[in-house]
């Protein structure tokens, strides 16, 4: 079975910080993405990675896979209060994959 | 609004009572899921439907059954609720092809006493 560890489970910092969640497996995925998932909500898709190595931004939100596809991070630049919620990974094993593993979630906090 | 729609948000049951909990999307996806959310564990996956007419357990079946009624509809039967399956259960649906994520409805919370 993959599995995907994201860390840190908890993080809650000012507005302003930098923070980086990681999401990291000793398993190859063929693609991973990144949700947010806000109270009483479903998860929203943030952003989906295919290429070892490749590199996404989505205006201050960087994402990263790694090159052995086994690993991704998410950097947030000068959070906002609206970046909290829960921020989900989740991977395909194989290429058309029908399911996806998920990771158990890192709960951001942004304090004003 | 496009998009997947759940239906109830909220439930209490009885230990031993029965329910379904029913999904419908209208983005013409072919795959859909049911995944219970249960805190510090994540999304867990009960079953899915990778197309209309086809459907496979997941991580977490037991104590569940699911209905694919058709190409937009997903429904999931607890037939005698446990209080083990109190959790807030998403519907999710996807198109074929590894770009595209899910998209996935607001839940129901579910609670068996």
């Amino acid at each position: 079975t993959q599995l995907l560890e994201q860390s840190p489970q908890f993080l809650s910092i000012q507005e302003g910080e930098n923070l980086t969640v990681y999401c990291n497996s000793s398993s190859v995925f063929s693609s991973l993405q990144w949700y947010r998932q806000e109270p009483g909500e479903g998860p929203v898709l943030l952003v989906t990675v295919v290429t070892g190595g490749e590199v996404k931004k989505l205006k201050r939100l960087t994402f990263q896979f790694g090159d052995a596809r086994k690993d991704s991070s998410l950097h947030i630049t000068a959070a906002q209060p609206g970046d909290t919620g829960l921020y989900l990974c989740a991977g395909a094993a194989v290429q058309g994959a029908q399911k996806l593993v998920f990771g158990q979630g890192t709960r951001l906090t942004i304090n004003p | 609004n496009a998009g997947v729609t759940q239906t109830p948000k909220f439930q209490v049951l009885k230990t031993g009572q029965s329910m379904t909990l029913q999904c419908a999307q209208d983005m013409n996806h072919n795959s859909m899921y049911w995944y219970r959310q249960d805190p510090g564990m994540g999304l867990r996956l009960i079953y899915y439907s990778a197309s209309e007419g086809t459907t496979d357990k997941g991580e977490v079946p037991n104590g569940y059954n699911v209905s694919r009624l058709n190409k937009r509809e997903f429904s999931l039967r607890l037939e005698s609720a446990a209080p083990s399956q109190t959790s807030v259960y998403f519907c999710a649906s996807r198109r074929t092809g590894q770009v595209y994520g899910y998209t996935f409805g607001s839940g129901t919370r579910l609670t068996v006493v």
